[in-house]
């Protein structure tokens, strides 16, 4: 069965103070990898498509790599307004028709303080 | 235009309303959804529409029916919710084909009382 693990849960870091979120996953044949930023009471904002293991994607202070198993989400230098939760979600090829499931993790809430 | 947009943003209704949300994006792609969002959960895939036609159901109650009239338009026709239908409900497009990441519009905030 297709699934997403992410951590931590929750996150508090002071500004300016680097770190990294995970997400693991389980899927039959990866078609890719989707990292959302999502705000309180909005919907999720595109960040990042990884597609095979090796491939790193730079936004900003927020780099995103892929490994057979996992992605990381690093944060360098975080500011106050990257304060959100971070959702990494997956598709696999496993699926019937034209277009496959996003399989979602459950989130890793991230606070920023000043 | 890299935008998909909802409407209304916030909807209150009562158990035997009916009631429509709409979503709207003119970045051409041919694929879209309708997603559920519970308070401190993800997303949940409702309904897919690919080339306009229904391609993913995933169970949905009959209470929700939707409706693709054309490739930039979507609607989710609502009645006889539960209170328990109270979420966030997220249309999201995207291309068709192998690489196609999905693009979200802000939400609807639906209350049902």
């Amino acid at each position: 069965e297709d699934q997403v693990t992410q951590s931590p849960e929750a996150l508090r870091l002071q500004e300016g103070e680097s770190s990294s979120l995970n997400c693991s996953y389980t899927v039959s044949g990866l078609r890719g990898l989707f990292w959302y930023r999502q705000d309180p009471g909005k919907g999720p904002e595109f960040l990042f498509t990884l597609y095979s293991a090796g491939e790193e994607k730079e936004k900003e202070r927020l780099k995103a790599t892929l490994t057979k198993k996992e992605s990381f989400l690093h944060i360098t230098a975080p500011k106050p307004e990257d304060s959100a939760t971070y959702l990494c979600a997956v598709q696999g090829m496993n699926y019937g028709g034209s277009q496959g499931n996003l399989i979602f993790g459950k989130g890793t809430k991230l606070s920023v303080k000043p | 235009d890299t935008e998909v947009t909802q409407t209304p943003k916030h909807l209150v209704m009562g158990m035997t309303n009916k009631k429509s949300l709409k979503c709207e994006q003119h970045m051409g792609h041919r694929a879209m959804y309708w997603y559920k969002q519970k308070a401190k959960k993800p997303p949940e895939l409702m309904f897919v529409y690919s080339y306009e036609k229904l391609s993913i159901n995933e169970s949905v109650p009959s209470r929700f029916s939707p409706e693709c009239p054309n490739s930039s338009l979507l609607n989710l026709h609502l009645h006889a919710l539960q209170p328990e239908d109270s979420a966030l409900y997220l249309c999201a497009s995207s291309q068709v084909g192998l690489y196609n990441e999905q693009f979200f519009g802000p939400g609807t905030r639906l209350t049902v009382l």
